[in-house]
Protein backbone atom coordinates (compact mmCIF):
# COMPACT_ATOMS: atom_id res chain seq x y z
CA UNK A 1 0.00 0.00 0.00
CA UNK A 2 1.26 3.50 -0.58
CA UNK A 3 2.10 5.67 2.07
CA UNK A 4 3.21 9.38 1.70
CA UNK A 5 4.18 10.91 5.15
CA UNK A 6 5.30 15.02 4.79
CA UNK A 7 7.03 16.75 8.01
CA UNK A 8 8.52 20.39 8.22
CA UNK A 9 5.69 22.54 8.25
CA UNK A 10 6.00 25.15 10.94
CA UNK A 11 5.62 28.98 11.22
CA UNK A 12 7.89 31.18 9.10
CA UNK A 13 8.55 34.75 8.56
CA UNK A 14 8.22 36.67 5.77
CA UNK A 15 11.04 36.47 3.67
CA UNK A 16 11.87 32.68 5.48
CA UNK A 17 12.94 29.39 4.20
CA UNK A 18 11.34 26.36 5.32
CA UNK A 19 12.18 22.28 3.89
CA UNK A 20 9.53 19.91 3.54
CA UNK A 21 9.89 16.56 3.33
CA UNK A 22 7.90 13.61 2.34
CA UNK A 23 8.72 9.82 3.22
CA UNK A 24 7.43 7.20 0.54
CA UNK A 25 6.92 3.51 0.97
CA UNK A 26 4.93 1.32 -0.77
CA UNK A 27 5.91 1.66 -4.02
CA UNK A 28 8.58 1.78 -6.32
CA UNK A 29 9.78 5.20 -5.76
CA UNK A 30 12.50 5.82 -8.26
CA UNK A 31 9.76 4.96 -11.33
CA UNK A 32 7.56 8.01 -10.51
CA UNK A 33 6.71 11.26 -11.08
CA UNK A 34 6.13 13.27 -7.65
CA UNK A 35 4.53 16.31 -7.16
CA UNK A 36 3.82 18.92 -4.44
CA UNK A 37 0.10 20.22 -4.22
CA UNK A 38 -1.05 23.17 -1.68
CA UNK A 39 -4.25 24.43 0.02
CA UNK A 40 -5.07 27.58 1.36
CA UNK A 41 -6.60 27.92 4.48
CA UNK A 42 -10.51 27.50 3.10
CA UNK A 43 -9.28 27.12 -0.42
CA UNK A 44 -9.32 24.91 -3.34
CA UNK A 45 -6.47 22.87 -4.50
CA UNK A 46 -3.52 24.29 -6.73
CA UNK A 47 -0.19 22.32 -8.36
CA UNK A 48 3.06 23.88 -6.72
CA UNK A 49 5.84 21.33 -8.58
CA UNK A 50 6.46 18.19 -9.72
CA UNK A 51 10.08 16.43 -10.56
CA UNK A 52 10.84 13.37 -12.89
CA UNK A 53 11.79 9.78 -11.45
CA UNK A 54 15.17 10.17 -11.80
CA UNK A 55 15.46 13.77 -10.34
CA UNK A 56 16.37 15.45 -13.63
CA UNK A 57 14.11 18.03 -14.49
CA UNK A 58 11.17 19.54 -12.76
CA UNK A 59 8.61 22.10 -13.54
CA UNK A 60 6.99 24.69 -11.36
CA UNK A 61 4.04 26.62 -11.01
CA UNK A 62 4.90 30.41 -11.88
CA UNK A 63 4.52 32.21 -8.53
CA UNK A 64 7.00 29.64 -7.06
CA UNK A 65 9.80 29.82 -9.39
CA UNK A 66 12.92 31.17 -8.71
CA UNK A 67 11.74 30.19 -4.80
CA UNK A 68 10.93 26.90 -4.11
CA UNK A 69 13.06 24.14 -5.61
CA UNK A 70 11.74 20.39 -5.58
CA UNK A 71 14.49 17.56 -5.46
CA UNK A 72 14.69 14.36 -4.36
CA UNK A 73 16.25 11.67 -3.02
CA UNK A 74 15.58 7.92 -4.30
CA UNK A 75 18.05 6.08 -2.16
CA UNK A 76 16.35 7.35 0.73
CA UNK A 77 12.50 7.16 -1.11
CA UNK A 78 12.50 10.79 -0.02
CA UNK A 79 11.01 14.24 -1.76
CA UNK A 80 11.87 17.16 -0.65
CA UNK A 81 10.37 20.85 -1.17
CA UNK A 82 12.69 23.90 -0.26
CA UNK A 83 11.10 27.25 0.16
CA UNK A 84 12.86 30.38 0.28
CA UNK A 85 11.68 33.85 -0.03
CA UNK A 86 8.62 32.99 1.34
CA UNK A 87 5.47 34.68 1.23
CA UNK A 88 2.24 35.35 3.29
CA UNK A 89 0.12 33.91 0.36
CA UNK A 90 2.19 30.72 0.33
CA UNK A 91 0.73 29.65 3.79
CA UNK A 92 -0.72 26.50 3.10
CA UNK A 93 -1.17 22.90 3.80
CA UNK A 94 0.99 21.54 1.32
CA UNK A 95 0.47 17.66 -0.10
CA UNK A 96 2.95 15.45 -1.63
CA UNK A 97 1.18 13.12 -4.28
CA UNK A 98 2.48 10.30 -6.39
CA UNK A 99 1.59 10.67 -9.89
CA UNK A 100 -0.08 8.29 -12.24
CA UNK A 101 -2.44 8.10 -14.94
CA UNK A 102 0.41 8.97 -17.33
CA UNK A 103 -1.80 10.43 -20.67
CA UNK A 104 -0.58 13.69 -21.50
CA UNK A 105 0.28 14.43 -18.09
CA UNK A 106 -0.44 12.80 -14.66
CA UNK A 107 -3.39 12.74 -12.68
CA UNK A 108 -2.74 12.63 -8.92
CA UNK A 109 -3.30 8.88 -7.59
CA UNK A 110 -1.86 8.69 -4.11
CA UNK A 111 -1.50 11.67 -1.00
CA UNK A 112 -0.34 12.23 2.01
CA UNK A 113 -2.12 13.62 4.76
CA UNK A 114 -0.59 17.47 4.58
CA UNK A 115 1.97 19.45 6.22
CA UNK A 116 0.82 23.01 7.05
CA UNK A 117 3.13 25.60 6.38
CA UNK A 118 2.38 29.39 8.16
CA UNK A 119 4.18 32.42 7.10
CA UNK A 120 3.61 35.35 9.19
CA UNK A 121 5.26 38.15 11.20
CA UNK B 1 -3.21 28.34 -18.47
CA UNK B 2 -6.04 25.88 -18.38
CA UNK B 3 -8.40 27.30 -16.23
CA UNK B 4 -11.43 24.96 -14.80
CA UNK B 5 -14.68 25.92 -13.94
CA UNK B 6 -16.77 23.85 -11.91
CA UNK B 7 -20.61 24.24 -11.12
CA UNK B 8 -22.35 24.69 -8.65
CA UNK B 9 -20.28 25.85 -5.85
CA UNK B 10 -22.54 24.21 -3.27
CA UNK B 11 -25.29 21.19 -3.72
CA UNK B 12 -27.32 20.92 -0.97
CA UNK B 13 -28.86 17.14 -1.64
CA UNK B 14 -30.72 13.80 0.73
CA UNK B 15 -28.78 10.92 0.89
CA UNK B 16 -30.37 8.64 -1.83
CA UNK B 17 -30.29 11.27 -4.42
CA UNK B 18 -28.84 11.06 -7.82
CA UNK B 19 -26.36 14.60 -8.70
CA UNK B 20 -24.19 15.42 -11.68
CA UNK B 21 -21.57 18.27 -10.98
CA UNK B 22 -20.40 19.93 -13.96
CA UNK B 23 -16.55 21.10 -14.93
CA UNK B 24 -15.86 23.04 -17.92
CA UNK B 25 -12.37 23.93 -19.36
CA UNK B 26 -11.37 26.81 -20.98
CA UNK B 27 -9.69 24.82 -23.58
CA UNK B 28 -10.06 20.98 -25.11
CA UNK B 29 -8.29 18.85 -22.15
CA UNK B 30 -8.96 16.22 -24.60
CA UNK B 31 -10.33 13.26 -21.88
CA UNK B 32 -7.25 14.24 -19.67
CA UNK B 33 -9.14 14.42 -16.87
CA UNK B 34 -9.44 14.09 -13.27
CA UNK B 35 -12.04 14.23 -10.49
CA UNK B 36 -11.25 13.92 -6.59
CA UNK B 37 -13.33 13.55 -3.49
CA UNK B 38 -12.05 16.03 -0.64
CA UNK B 39 -13.92 15.21 3.10
CA UNK B 40 -13.43 17.89 5.79
CA UNK B 41 -10.09 17.48 7.39
CA UNK B 42 -8.75 14.73 4.91
CA UNK B 43 -6.00 14.51 2.04
CA UNK B 44 -8.07 14.61 -1.67
CA UNK B 45 -8.95 10.94 -2.82
CA UNK B 46 -8.98 10.17 -6.77
CA UNK B 47 -11.70 9.31 -8.08
CA UNK B 48 -11.69 9.00 -11.65
CA UNK B 49 -9.15 9.16 -14.12
CA UNK B 50 -9.38 10.30 -17.67
CA UNK B 51 -12.81 11.86 -17.50
CA UNK B 52 -14.18 8.16 -16.94
CA UNK B 53 -12.01 5.37 -15.50
CA UNK B 54 -12.58 4.85 -11.54
CA UNK B 55 -9.82 4.56 -9.61
CA UNK B 56 -9.25 1.50 -7.23
CA UNK B 57 -11.91 0.89 -4.81
CA UNK B 58 -13.95 3.23 -6.18
CA UNK B 59 -17.34 2.13 -5.84
CA UNK B 60 -19.52 2.11 -9.05
CA UNK B 61 -22.36 4.85 -7.81
CA UNK B 62 -19.54 7.62 -8.94
CA UNK B 63 -19.19 7.61 -12.59
CA UNK B 64 -17.23 10.35 -14.91
CA UNK B 65 -18.40 11.56 -18.97
CA UNK B 66 -17.20 13.92 -21.33
CA UNK B 67 -14.44 15.26 -23.27
CA UNK B 68 -12.63 18.63 -24.72
CA UNK B 69 -14.33 21.15 -22.90
CA UNK B 70 -17.36 19.49 -21.09
CA UNK B 71 -17.19 17.09 -18.01
CA UNK B 72 -19.33 15.62 -15.43
CA UNK B 73 -19.38 13.63 -12.35
CA UNK B 74 -22.57 11.39 -11.69
CA UNK B 75 -23.34 10.29 -8.25
CA UNK B 76 -26.06 7.97 -8.27
CA UNK B 77 -27.80 7.19 -4.28
CA UNK B 78 -25.72 9.31 -2.35
CA UNK B 79 -24.53 7.76 0.62
CA UNK B 80 -23.49 9.38 4.04
CA UNK B 81 -19.58 9.29 3.00
CA UNK B 82 -20.20 10.65 -0.18
CA UNK B 83 -20.55 14.26 1.43
CA UNK B 84 -17.61 16.52 0.94
CA UNK B 85 -15.47 19.08 -1.69
CA UNK B 86 -15.28 17.55 -5.40
CA UNK B 87 -12.50 19.09 -7.38
CA UNK B 88 -11.85 18.50 -11.22
CA UNK B 89 -8.47 18.59 -12.58
CA UNK B 90 -6.60 18.27 -16.01
CA UNK B 91 -3.54 17.07 -17.35
CA UNK B 92 -3.21 18.05 -20.99
CA UNK B 93 -1.97 21.15 -20.56
CA UNK B 94 0.35 21.70 -18.59
CA UNK B 95 2.63 22.95 -17.01
CA UNK B 96 1.20 23.86 -14.63
CA UNK B 97 -1.90 21.25 -14.07
CA UNK B 98 -4.87 23.15 -12.80
CA UNK B 99 -7.77 22.59 -10.36
CA UNK B 100 -11.21 23.34 -10.44
CA UNK B 101 -12.58 26.00 -7.56
CA UNK B 102 -14.64 22.86 -6.34
CA UNK B 103 -18.22 21.72 -5.79
CA UNK B 104 -19.50 21.21 -1.74
CA UNK B 105 -22.02 18.69 -1.33
CA UNK B 106 -24.16 19.19 1.63
CA UNK B 107 -26.44 17.36 3.32
CA UNK B 108 -30.18 18.84 2.83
Amino acid sequence: EVELVESGGGLVQPGGSLRLSCAASGFIFSSDWMTWVRQAPGKGLEWVAHIKPDGSGANYLDSVKGRFTISRDNAKNSLFLQMNSMRVEDSAVYYCAKEACYGSGSCFHSWGQGTLVTVSS
Amino acid sequence: ETVLTQSPATLSVSPGERVTLSCRASQSVSSYLAWYQQRPGQAPRLLISDASTRATGIPPRFSGSGSGTEFTLTISGLQSEDFGVYYCQQYKNWPPYTFGQGTKLEIK
